[in-house]
């Protein structure tokens, strides 16, 4: 099955700083990457979504890349704010028979004003 | 409703009682999953439904663990004589339709063995 490892575990930045956190995947099945944020004690929602059509998209500050000869693929925030100190979630899912979304470990994210 | 809704948002069980916990998924969904998240941890996967059918329950740690959607909407995830281990927020997400479009997540069960 899919297995997804995800880095760092914590990261720390001063407001206004660009932060990245990377993921690699194993199944080359996999072809949507959703990032989910989750702030403490609330559901995880998605912040952003790559298909493996493209290799970036952007949203305002946030942007990810997919690197599918490599098999990773990363969530850039810039000009980071406190608001996006939260926990960070990428996930891989499949295109064929299962389309089960697998999970990172997390990255908690803190950003000190 | 509104989104994802998931009940009890807290449940504190004693080791040997039995728990069931629901999942009302947006309505039209037609996939819904089942993750555990440990503290600290990512969703780590338990089952999965298409409709009413359960396609993979390859996540579910022992036979203490079954979850039914027999209507292919509510879920309901029932664990048989608890243990400390099971100790965990459970999520449940719903999408609308396949291939890969947005899992949407409810807040969550979390569940405490004493």
């Amino acid at each position: 099955g899919e297995n997804v490892e995800q880095h760092p575990s914590t990261l720390s930045v001063q407001e206004g700083d660009s932060a990245v956190i990377k993921c690699t995947y194993s199944d080359s099945a996999s072809n949507y990457f959703p990032w989910y944020k989750q702030e403490l004690g609330k559901r995880p929602q998605l912040i952003i979504d790559i298909r493996s059509n493209v290799g970036e998209k952007k949203d305002q500050r946030i942007a990810v890349t997919l690197n599918k000869t490599a098999k990773h693929f990363s969530l850039h925030i810039t000009e980071t704010q406190p608001e996006d100190s939260a926990v960070y979630f990428c996930a891989a899912v499949p295109g064929g028979g299962s389309y089960i979304p697998t999970f990172g470990r997390g990255t908690s994210l803190i950003v000190h004003p | 409703g509104a989104g994802v809704s998931q009940s009890p948002r807290y449940k504190v069980a004693k080791r040997g009682q039995d728990v069931a916990l629901r999942c009302d998924p947006i309505s039209g969904h037609v996939s819904l999953f089942w993750y555990q998240q440990a503290l600290g941890q990512g969703p780590e996967f338990l089952t999965y439904f298409q409709n009413e059918a359960q396609l993979d329950k390859s996540g579910l740690p022992s036979d203490r663990f079954f979850a039914e959607r027999p209507e292919g909407s509510v879920s309901t995830l029932k664990i048989q004589r608890t243990q400390q281990e099971d100790s965990a927020v459970y999520l449940c997400a719903s999408s609308l339709r396949h291939p890969n479009t947005e899992a949407f997540f409810g807040q969550g069960t979390r569940l405490t063995v004493v």
